[in-house]
């Protein structure tokens, strides 16, 4: 099985910019989460999107949108973008939402000059 | 609200030693617990996954055991090798939080 694919890996762009971030998960999960990595702040928890309902939502400002589609691939969106948005997005994918094993991806790494 | 904590930050072995990375928890109302393995720039790659009514898991040399009651968890790896330099990082769900919540992770150099 492919595991979970992220695109773009690498993205720059400046202040005041809007970006979208994709996920494709592991063929057959139908949960989605997405996580921001910074070197102060560690793996914090953005949102989840179970068949396509968005079922919990972090503590980050309405900026940070996210959808899932019908096939399970989600995106996030960040509009206005600040430079502390610089970070590395990771997306998980699970069968289920709970007891159940997590799969990453290898990440999106933003950078906002 | 639920705080992981793993200590050490950064730990540097010689390669064959055995070590135990620790990590603690302020709620003992979990559903699982899971330990991941970061490279540099990487993404997580899941190593164990312990269901809060397990003790102890186990793959080839890694060992991760459970104890709710005094909110601790450990990984123990057996035999350490170069490439088993990474950062290790705990994370669980539990309580009504669906998500998964990290530690800071221990950053592990195995010399050869």
């Amino acid at each position: 099985k492919a595991g979970v694919t992220q695109t773009p890996r690498y993205l720059i762009k400046t202040r005041g910019q809007q970006v979208t971030l994709s996920c494709s998960p592991i063929s057959g999960h139908r949960s989605v989460s997405w996580y921001q990595q910074t070197p102060g702040q560690g793996l914090q928890f953005l949102f989840e999107y179970f068949s396509e309902t968005q079922r919990n939502k972090g503590n980050f400002p309405g900026r940070f949108s996210g959808r899932q589609f019908s096939n399970s691939r989600s995106e996030m969106n960040v509009s206005t973008l600040e430079l502390g948005d610089s970070a590395l997005y990771l997306c998980a994918s699970s069968y289920q939402v709970d007891q159940e094993t997590q799969y990453f991806g290898p990440g999106t790494r933003l950078l906002v000059l | 609200k639920q705080e992981v904590t793993q200590i050490p930050a950064a730990l540097s072995v010689p390669e064959g030693e055995n070590l135990v990375l620790n990590c603690s928890f302020t709620d003992s109302a979990i559903y699982n617990l899971q330990w991941f393995r970061q490279d540099p720039g990487k993404g997580l790659t899941s190593l164990l996954l312990i269901q809060s009514s397990q003790r102890e898991q186990t793959s080839g040399r890694l060992n991760a055991s459970l104890d709710k009651s005094s909110g601790r968890s450990t990984l123990y790896i057996a035999a350490s090798q170069p490439g088993d330099s990474a950062t290790y990082l705990c994370a669980l769900t539990g309580g009504s939080a669906r998500q998964l919540t990290f530690g800071s992770g221990t950053q592990l150099t195995v010399l050869p």
